[in-house]
């Protein structure tokens, strides 16, 4: 059981590369999200998307982009990475946008 | 805006011991989550709360709701190691998506 699937798991990056976080689900869900957990801040939400085809900003947006490439597909884009994007990203799927969350692994990114 | 709040934030206990941990919210809410987090691991849900007064129990940790009181509450029984872990509640305001609370640590010493 596949679930929610992110890739990397692990990346370390330079300031001003870009890179993109990839998310996939199997569980045909409609809603998709992206979390960053920083030590003592809790779960913020990034971006999300409803359903296919829409996307909305999250508590935390700047600096990030999202596309929903189909259903099952939803990654993350940092443009140009910065220090203070160095988090634990989540990827959560839901069946619908009050539903319950399914998480993938986690992606750790330290951008140096 | 909805303000998921937890109570407490750190939590250090014996084992064999019972503890709750609150989850406060200042809008109407349709339902109540319930997630646990190992250290370095991912979210896994633990429960859904669906209505007022609705009471879940997966052997020593069991979840209720007050809606009335926009309240819910986290028990662990007679604690054990294994529970050690970060506790999150979220809940969705009418038709919206979650709102987490902050997390509430669980450390359970021997």
């Amino acid at each position: 059981n596949a679930g929610v699937t992110q890739t990397p798991k692990f990346q370390v990056l330079k300031t001003g590369q870009s890179m993109t976080l990839q998310c996939a689900q199997d569980m045909n869900h409609n809603s998709m999200y992206w979390y960053r957990q920083d030590p003592g801040m809790g779960l913020r939400l990034i971006y999300y998307s409803a359903s296919e085809g829409t996307t909305d900003k999250g508590e935390v947006p700047n600096g990030y982009n999202v596309s929903r490439l189909n259903k099952r597909e939803f990654s993350l884009r940092l443009e140009s990475a910065a220090p203070s994007q160095t988090s634990v990203y989540f990827c959560a799927s839901s069946a619908g946008i009050t539903g319950e969350l399914f998480f993938g692994e986690g992606s750790r990114l330290t951008v140096l | 805006e909805l303000k998921v709040e937890q109570n407490p934030l750190f939590l250090s206990m014996q084992e064999g011991k019972n503890y709750t941990i609150y989850c406060n919210y200042s809008t109407t809410s349709d339902r109540l989550y319930w997630y646990r987090q190992d250290p370095g691991k991912s979210l896994e849900s633990l429960f859904v709360l669906l209505s007022n007064g609705a009471v879940k129990q997966e052997g020593r940790l069991m979840a209720s709701l007050d809606t009335k009181a926009r309240l819910s509450t986290l028990h662990i029984t007679a604690a054990v190691h294994d529970l050690s872990a970060t506790y999150f509640c979220a809940v969705t305001p009418r038709a919206q998506k979650l709102v987490f609370g902050q997390g509430t640590r669980l450390t359970i010493n021997p």
